[in-house]
């Protein structure tokens, strides 16, 4: 069974341009989640996709921005590129059933650098 | 202005030796925790789990241990091998319906062969 798969691995964008990610579960899985990592801040939710709802959402702007479609699949927009934006973009599947005790398995992320 | 990094407890270990990774959680309505291991250039893999409902949880060469009374996880590895060198991160629900996971800081497990 083929794992998360992130595109692309590498972005190179300047600020004030916008961006977008793309995600793929694992097959089955009908929750993505999506997290930024940075030296910083450690890794922090942005938010959570579910039969393409929005259902969960952490504390970053507007800015930022998802969507899903029908067969699961996730992409993230962030707009407005600014220096701080720059971390890894880590996105995860999971099945969507138990929102209790969900085991989330991670993509390899999109390393998204600002200059 | 530049942003700090976290700085990253780190546990060096010899190969072969078993290690332990504590971690303090936040959130004493938790009820599900995950341990991951993310290695350079990779997302964080899933070690293994545990819910509140249980003190201990064995998977292959891993133990889990839960202790509520003082919101505290810990990861023990038998016999380490060089390849377990990563980044060890604990993982807490928050309690609630929600799969939203927060996340520690994590520890470099650095192990010497």
């Amino acid at each position: 069974k083929a794992g998360v798969t992130q595109t692309p691995r590498y972005l190179i964008k300047t600020r004030g341009q916008q961006v977008t990610l793309s995600c793929s579960p694992i097959s089955g899985h009908r929750s993505v989640s999506w997290y930024q990592q940075t030296p910083g801040q450690g890794l922090q939710f942005l938010f959570e996709y579910f039969s393409e709802t929005q259902r969960n959402k952490g504390n970053f702007p507007g800015r930022f921005s998802g969507r899903q479609f029908s067969n699961s699949r996730s992409e993230m927009n962030v707009s407005t590129l600014e220096l701080g934006d720059s971390a890894l973009y880590l996105c995860a599947s999971s099945l969507g059933g138990d929102l209790s005790s969900e085991k989330l398995f991670f993509g390899s992320g999109t390393q998204l650098s600002v200059l | 202005g530049e942003s700090v990094g976290l700085h990253l407890p780190t546990l060096s270990v010899q190969e072969g030796d078993n290690s332990i990774i504590n971690c303090a959680y936040s959130n004493s309505a938790s009820d599900y925790f995950i341990w991951y291991k993310q290695e350079s250039g990779k997302g964080p893999q899933f070690i293994i789990d545990i819910r509140s409902n249980m003190d201990k949880r064995q998977g292959q060469r891993v133990t889990v241990l839960l202790n509520k009374t003082v919101k505290h996880l810990s990861l023990q590895i038998a016999a380490t091998q060089p390849g377990d060198s990563a980044v060890y991160f604990c993982a807490e629900n928050g309690g609630g319906a929600t799969n939203k996971l927060i996340f520690g800081t994590g520890t470099l497990l650095a192990v010497q062969p």
